[in-house]
């Protein structure tokens, strides 16, 4: 398994801000990915964050609105740009380790007002 | 397109009693397939995988799930449930590998699993 974790743990933001939340491994880690589980409901892919080069998007989401880094093999930044209501939720990093498995962080609640 | 259903949004069971959380899936190839759990304000929890093998696989806190290719299905059990066992429970299914490694969750819309005493 992983130990990871994720900071903030909960924030509330004025719309129209942006909030940067990192993801930290304890190990290092080829693939991460960022979910978003908006209230109620199941987690969709936002991306899959590759070290050294770009991020890749799921359908329905943009770099610009999402803007994400891999800078080494333990650490991944997720940005929420410009920030509305509809953007409150929860959003989750997690890593594979070389295995099928996927390992999640605590999440960041997020609350848009 | 691959997929994930969890027909029922809750299921409530007494203590003591067996539970079954069901999941079917649709791929089309051969089905990576994962039950999570999630406690209140707590990430993801993973608790078993099937990939290939025995149809039968345990997982962490007592659960198992039998993989049914027949009926495509991925049901999540347990013997004898635990009011503790109360959170809401995720299957998903991996689409095609990216790298050979890790690869896209698809997931089910959630069961919420309620124990009473």
């Amino acid at each position: 398994s992983a130990v990871i974790s994720q900071k903030p743990s909960r924030d509330i933001c004025q719309r129209g801000t942006s909030l940067t939340i990192q993801c930290q491994v304890d190990s290092q880690v080829t693939m991460m990915f960022w979910y978003r589980q908006q209230p109620g409901q199941s987690l969709t892919l936002i991306a899959t964050a590759n070290q050294g080069s770009e991020a890749t998007y799921e359908s329905g989401f943009v770099i610009d609105k999402f803007p994400i880094s891999r800078p080494n093999l333990t650490f991944s930044t997720l940005t929420v740009s410009n920030m509305s209501p509809e953007d409150s939720s929860i959003y989750l990093c997690s890593v594979a380790k070389g295995g099928e498995t996927q390992y999640f962080g605590p999440g960041t609640r997020l609350l848009v007002l | 397109a691959q997929s994930v259903a969890q027909p029922e949004d809750q299921v409530n069971v007494a203590e003591g009693n067996p539970l079954t959380v069901k999941c079917t899936y649709s791929v089309s190839g051969n089905p990576y397939l994962f039950w999570y759990v999630q406690y209140p304000n707590r990430g993801l929890q993973f608790l078993l995988k099937y990939i290939t093998g025995d149809n039968l696989v345990k997982g962490s806190y007592g659960f198992e799930a039998e993989f049914n290719k027949s009926q495509t299905s991925f049901h999540l059990k347990k013997p004898s449930a635990l009011v503790s066992d109360s959170a809401l429970y995720f299957c998903a299914v991996r689409d095609e590998v990216i790298y050979n490694q890790g690869g896209k969750l698809i997931f089910g819309q959630g069961t919420e699993l309620s124990v009473k005493p």
